[in-house]
């Protein structure tokens, strides 16, 4: 099993949509957990951090559930420059552990 | 300003001439990672580096070398390119443990012909 496990997509969203991503991890003794966003071809930022009592920047939401082992993103009121690939990252033993990514395609 | 740099952005090359991508940080940080990015197959970690003279392999090492002499640079070094290791590259470095962030480089698009 891969340590961190995305659903792939693509999430095709209507404008204004709100959108959730998971993603799941199999060491349960990881210590940090973040979203990075990787827009085409270029490097990934870090959008937000994880913590146990979940992270709330504007429209976006991050929670961690650490029974179930997973971590969750929801946009609310997409934006056509919400556009982007969402990729999950844990840290633990190996720090920077990348999901493959989530791609959002947002529509006008 | 923090960064991480690497060099060259593009490379084309033929199999088997030998390159080598250099990667530098300037925030002090002890950890450096490289990482391939190919369609469909996200980011995949090739080495990694948890300090000076400590490099550990990543999940797809083969055909690669790199060294850590100094914290700062991590350079990453193919011997005989093949077709198979064209590829997007990313250098990546951060502290180690707890809520670190990590920066990466720009990226280098490597073709091999």
């Amino acid at each position: 099993r891969k340590e961190v496990e995305q659903d792939p997509g693509p999430f095709n969203v209507p404008e204004g949509a709100t959108v959730a991503f998971n993603c799941t991890y199999s060491n349960s003794a990881s210590q940090s957990f973040f979203w990075y966003r990787q827009d085409c071809r270029k490097e990934p930022k870090l959008l937000m951090s994880v913590y146990s009592s979940g992270n709330e920047d504007g429209r976006f939401t991050a929670q961690l559930n650490r029974a179930s082992q997973y971590i969750s993103l929801l946009i609310r009121d997409s934006k056509l420059s919400d556009s982007a690939t969402y990729l999950c990252v844990v840290n633990g033993d190996t720090p920077l552990v990348f999901g493959k990514g989530t791609r959002l395609s947002v529509i006008a | 300003e923090a960064q991480v740099t690497q060099n060259p952005r593009y490379l084309i090359t033929v199999t088997g001439k030998k390159l080598t991508v250099t990667c530098s940080q300037n925030m002090n940080h002890e950890y450096m990672s490289w990482y391939r990015q190919d369609p469909g197959l996200g980011l995949r970690q090739i080495y990694y580096s948890m300090n000076v003279e400590v490099t550990d392999k990543g999940d797809v090492p083969e055909g690669y070398k790199v060294s850590r002499k100094e914290k700062r640079n991590f350079p990453l070094i193919l011997e005989s390119p093949s077709p198979n290791q064209t590829s997007l590259y990313f250098c990546a470095s951060s502290s180690i443990g707890g809520w670190t962030e990590a920066f990466f480089g720009q990226g280098t698009r490597l073709t091999v012909v």
